[in-house]
């Protein structure tokens, strides 16, 4: 098993362009979460899915689109890139609400110049 | 809306030393967790607490939690190099909604 692949693993935009982050997972998982990691702070959640059609906003949702067409696939839409999504974004999937345990990728490290 | 708070910040030990690191919280959990991240990857999941537990060990690590404070600790014994990471709690918090709430995470260093 591949466990959660992230697409690109590193990306530089200019501000204004808009990109897609590509993030699947062959582990059957329902929930899937998009993050932000910036220095010195946790894990910031973006948006997330706990299954196929339904997507929810999370605590920094501005400037960004999910969607859930497949168990497997959670890409993560930049509609128009600012400098302040210069960041590390990882995707993570879980099986089950119940305890929460999150696979992550390897993540996307985006500059927005 | 972070509710965990690691603290030290950043923790250097030399090997074979023990390394705790504790994570304080805000509001009822149904459980806390810790992971790990090595430099310029993924997290990778440690352990799990529930809040009904303790006390709680994998390998060489071992978890506390004491909901009367509203926090937990993290202790690796016997640390090794490859232990040098950075260490992150997320709470489930009962009224989250799914969201995993995260600190801002302990870096520990092991000088060989």
């Amino acid at each position: 098993n591949a466990g959660v692949t992230q697409t690109p693993k590193f990306q530089v935009l200019k501000t204004g362009q808009s990109m897609t982050l590509q993030c699947a997972q062959d582990m059957n998982h329902e929930y899937m979460s998009w993050y932000r990691q910036d220095p010195g702070m946790g894990l910031r959640l973006i948006h997330y899915s706990v299954g196929a059609g339904i997507t929810d906003q999370g605590e920094v949702p501005n400037g960004y689109n999910v969607s859930r067409s497949t168990t497997e696939d959670f890409p993560l839409r930049l509609l128009s890139a600012a400098p302040s999504q210069t960041s590390v974004y990882f995707c993570a999937s879980s099986y089950s609400r119940g305890e929460n345990i999150q696979y992550f990728g390897a993540g996307t490290r985006l500059s927005v110049l | 809306s972070q509710q965990g708070e690691e603290d030290p910040q950043a923790l250097s030990i030399q090997e074979g030393e023990n390394a705790t690191m504790n994570c304080s919280y805000k509001t009822s959990i149904n459980n806390l967790q810790w992971y790990r991240q090595n430099s310029g990857r993924g997290l990778v999941h440690l352990i799990l607490i529930r809040s009904n537990e303790r006390e709680k060990h994998s390998g060489r690590l071992r978890v506390t939690l004491d909901t009367s404070k509203k926090s937990s600790s993290l202790l690796i014994t016997a640390s090794r190099a490859a232990d040098t990471a950075s260490y992150f709690c997320a709470t489930d918090a009962m009224d989250s909604n799914y969201q995993l709430i995260w600190g801002a995470g302990t870096k520990l260093i092991i000088k060989p």
